[in-house]
């Protein structure tokens, strides 16, 4: 079974609009976190931002945004006033339990076009 | 800024070859991490290294190998390279045990075509 769903293999947004990307998981850990990484088409992965099990506050980090339902198992990323450089591949991963030595996984991605 | 170096961008080998794809990290991280990427596939993990000379399978570990002979440097090895082996590789480095809020931090990744 798939740990990290993204159903979204593509998306558009215009240009100064806000968009929502999808990301549900699945675990039975009681601890564990999740992340939010940005490819675009030179390839690096870009951390954006972070969400732990145990936080009670969604997490932001300037126009990146968490919306975190954790009884939902969900985790979508929220981009506000979309820019043409927020096109990208945009992948959410998950890691379970307290350490930090555990891989992320991650899930297959949603590629992200902005139009002008 | 951590700084994850792999060696190459692109690399073309042919059937048969045993390739190498080195990874390079500046900050002193113990942990270091293998991953191939193919569209519609995502990240899928290779091999791991929590230290010099340890290493764990990943979740696709057949066909590699990996060797960390120093604690900067974690190498992947194609010990007998396949067109299935075609894809892109990324190499990614974070500091050991510093809690579940640690990211990873990934090279710009190398994309392998076999011939």
């Amino acid at each position: 079974a798939q740990k990290i769903t993204q159903t979204q293999p593509g998306m558009f947004v215009q240009e100064k609009e806000a968009v929502t990307l999808d990301c549900t998981y699945d675990t039975s850990d009681q601890s564990y976190g999740l992340f939010w990484y940005k490819q675009p088409s030179s390839g690096e992965m870009i951390f954006l931002i972070y969400q732990g099990s145990y936080d009670e506050q969604n997490a932001t980090e300037g126009r990146y945004s968490l919306n975190f339902q954790k009884a939902r198992k969900s985790a979508n990323l929220v981009i506000s006033a979309s820019q043409l450089g927020d096109s990208a591949m945009y992948f959410c991963a998950m890691r379970e339990g307290f350490s930090g030595n555990t891989p992320l996984v991650f899930g297959k991605g949603t590629r992200l076009s902005v139009i002008a | 800024d951590v700084k994850v170096t792999q060696s190459s961008r692109y690399l073309v080998k042919r059937t048969g070859e045993k390739v190498f794809l080195e990874c390079v990290q500046d900050m002193d991280h113990e942990n270091m991490f293998w991953y191939r990427q193919d569209p519609g596939l995502g990240l899928r993990l290779i091999y791991f290294s929590y230290d010099v000379k340890m290493k764990e399978k990943g979740d696709i570990p057949e066909g590699y190998s990996v060797s960390r002979e120093k604690k900067e440097r974690f190498s992947l090895i194609l010990e007998s390279a396949s067109t299935n082996q075609t894809s892109m590789y990324l190499c990614a480095s974070s500091l050991w045990d510093r809690g579940s809020h640690q990211p990873q931090h990934f090279g710009d990744g190398t994309r392998l075509s076999i011939l």
